[in-house]
């Protein structure tokens, strides 16, 4: 069966970096994308970014660039994203989620979430 | 980037209640529109794809409509389980982006 699972939670200091990892399964992991969602205390679903499996082809959200990096081990079938110049306010649960690469492209499977504390 | 917009926000209703949540899209994104549910402390959960496909194992009282910048979302007669927050999204064109979300809440 299809699974995604993430690491766990991590407190991080204002400025620090922080990288959680998305291990997929039961599925060919070059053939879609992971996608990568976060979502505020009390708040909504933001799209941060995506890359492809295969050429880990990457995609971010304009809020994102500069400080994101996604990356992918195709070995482990594995999914990172990297987030640098942590501030407070992105203090959230990041979600992985999985899409095909063709056609309406819905994420179909996520990941449990991944807590990310910022606080000094 | 396409904004969606959902409304109503939230909703206070009953049990075997039909309810119908809109969504609609800044431009035109044809079918390309999904529905998630999401319950308190869990990730969200694909119900809806292409505007008006059933995603394997989801109750058929759910059900969508709608094409270019119109959506809705319908269930049918609400069940005690289908308290939770639901979101559109469209997968025309990057950026992804969400609508911001309708909390179903019992009246």
């Amino acid at each position: 069966q299809v699974q995604l699972v993430q690491s766990g939670a991590e407190v991080k200091k204002p400025g620090a970096s922080v990288k959680v990892s998305c291990k997929a399964a039961g599925y060919t992991f070059t053939d879609y994308y992971i996608h990568w969602v976060r979502q505020a205390p009390g708040q909504g679903l933001e799209w941060m970014g995506r890359i492809y499996g295969k050429s880990g082809g990457t995609n971010y959200g304009q809020k994102f660039q500069g400080r994101v990096t996604m990356t992918r081990d195709m070995s482990i079938t594995t999914a990172y994203m990297e987030l640098s110049r942590l501030r407070s306010d992105d203090t959230a649960v990041y979600y992985c989620a999985r899409s095909m690469v063709r056609g309406v492209t819905p994420f179909d499977y996520w990941g449990q979430g991944t807590l990310v504390i910022v606080s000094s | 980037d396409i904004q969606m917009t959902q409304s109503p926000s939230s909703l206070s209703t009953s049990v075997g209640d039909r309810v119908t949540i809109t969504c609609r899209a800044s431009q035109s994104i044809s079918t390309y529109l999904n529905w998630y549910q999401q319950k308190p402390g869990t990730a969200p959960k694909l119900l809806i794809y292409a505007a008006s496909s059933l995603q394997s194992g989801v109750p058929s009282r759910f059900s969508g409509s709608g094409s270019g910048t119109d959506f809705t979302l319908t269930i049918s007669s609400l069940q005690p389980e289908d308290f939770a927050t639901y979101y559109c999204q469209q997968s025309f064109s990057i950026p992804r982006t969400f609508g911001q979300g309708t909390k179903l809440e019992i009246k």
